[in-house]
C-alpha cells in the first residue's frame, strides 16, 4: 500500500493521560501535515514539516501538543494531559511539494476519544 | 478574513438523481480550489483540483466548475450512487502560500437513498 497510513485508527483514553499518534507518509513525499477535525467541521491545520524541519507550528492548539519527524520520514503527534475537548479526528497528509497543485494526500485518520 | 462557505449543509437525494453542491469563498488571491470527498471515519480524498485560470474539471461523474470573478465553485454529481453518500469539502489555497494555509469549508453532507 503506497498511501498515507496512520496508527492507531482509534484511541480511547482517560482525561489527563498522554497519547501519541504515528503517521507514515507516501515514501517520496518530503512534506507532512497534521490536521484536527471535529464533528461537522472541515480539517483544521496544526503543523507541517518539510523533511525533518518543522516549518510551521504556531497553529498547534496549545503547548500540550507537539510533533516530531526525526528522520524526515514518519511523524508523531503527541498530546499531553489530554482534555475532553481534544476528542477529535487527527488527520495526517503528505505532499511532494512540487507541481502546480502541491496536492496533499490524506491518511485515514486517528479518532481520539477522551473520557 | 479568508473564508470558504458551503451550501447546503446537508442534502438527501434518490439514487440515480443529479445534484449540485455550492462553494463560495472570499480567499483572494488564490492558487487553486479543490473538492474532496470524505467518507465517514475516513480521510478526505481529492476529487478535482482547479487553478484560478481553469473553469471546469471533471472526474468521472463529478464535474467541478469555477467562476473566479464571482468567487464561486460548484460540484455537480450525475447519476448518483449509494456510494456517493459522504461529506464533500471545498478547499482553497491562498496564493503564495507553501500549501500550509489551506482553507477548508465545513462540507456538505450528501445522503443518497435507494
Amino acid at each position: 500500500d503506497t498511501g498515507v497510513s496512520q496508527d492507531p485508527r482509534h484511541k480511547i483514553t482517560k482525561r489527563g493521560q498522554n497519547v501519541t499518534f504515528r503517521c507514515d507518509p507516501i515514501s517520496e513525499h518530503n512534506r507532512l501535515y497534521w490536521y484536527r477535525q471535529t464533528l461537522g467541521q472541515g480539517p483544521e491545520f496544526l503543523t507541517y514539516f518539510q523533511n525533518e524541519a518543522q516549518l510551521e507550528k504556531s497553529r498547534l492548539l496549545s503547548d500540550r501538543f507537539s510533533a516530531e519527524r526525526p528522520k524526515g520520514s514518519f511523524s508523531t503527534l503527541e498530546i499531553q494531559r489530554t482534555e475532553q475537548g481534544d476528542s477529535a479526528m487527527y488527520l495526517c497528509a503528505s505532499s511532494s511539494g512540487t507541481g502546480a497543485y502541491n496536492e496533499q494526500f490524506f491518511g485515514p485518520g486517528t479518532r481520539l476519544t477522551v473520557l | 478574513k479568508n473564508q470558504v462557505e458551503q451550501s447546503p449543509q446537508s442534502l438527501i437525494i434518490l439514487e440515480g438523481k443529479n445534484c449540485t453542491l455550492q462553494c463560495n469563498y472570499t480567499v483572494s488571491p488564490f492558487s487553486n480550489l479543490r473538492w474532496y470527498k470524505q467518507d465517514t471515519g475516513r480521510g478526505p480524498v481529492s476529487l478535482t483540483i482547479m487553478t484560478f485560470s481553469e473553469n471546469t474539471k471533471s472526474n468521472g461523474r463529478y464535474t467541478a466548475t469555477l467562476d473566479a470573478d464571482t468567487k464561486q465553485s460548484s460540484l455537480h454529481i450525475t447519476a448518483s450512487q449509494l456510494s456517493d453518500s459522504a461529506s464533500y469539502i471545498c478547499v482553497v489555497t491562498p496564493l503564495n502560500q507553501a500549501g500550509t494555509a489551506l482553507i477548508f469549508g465545513k462540507g456538505t453532507t450528501l445522503s443518497v437513498s435507494s
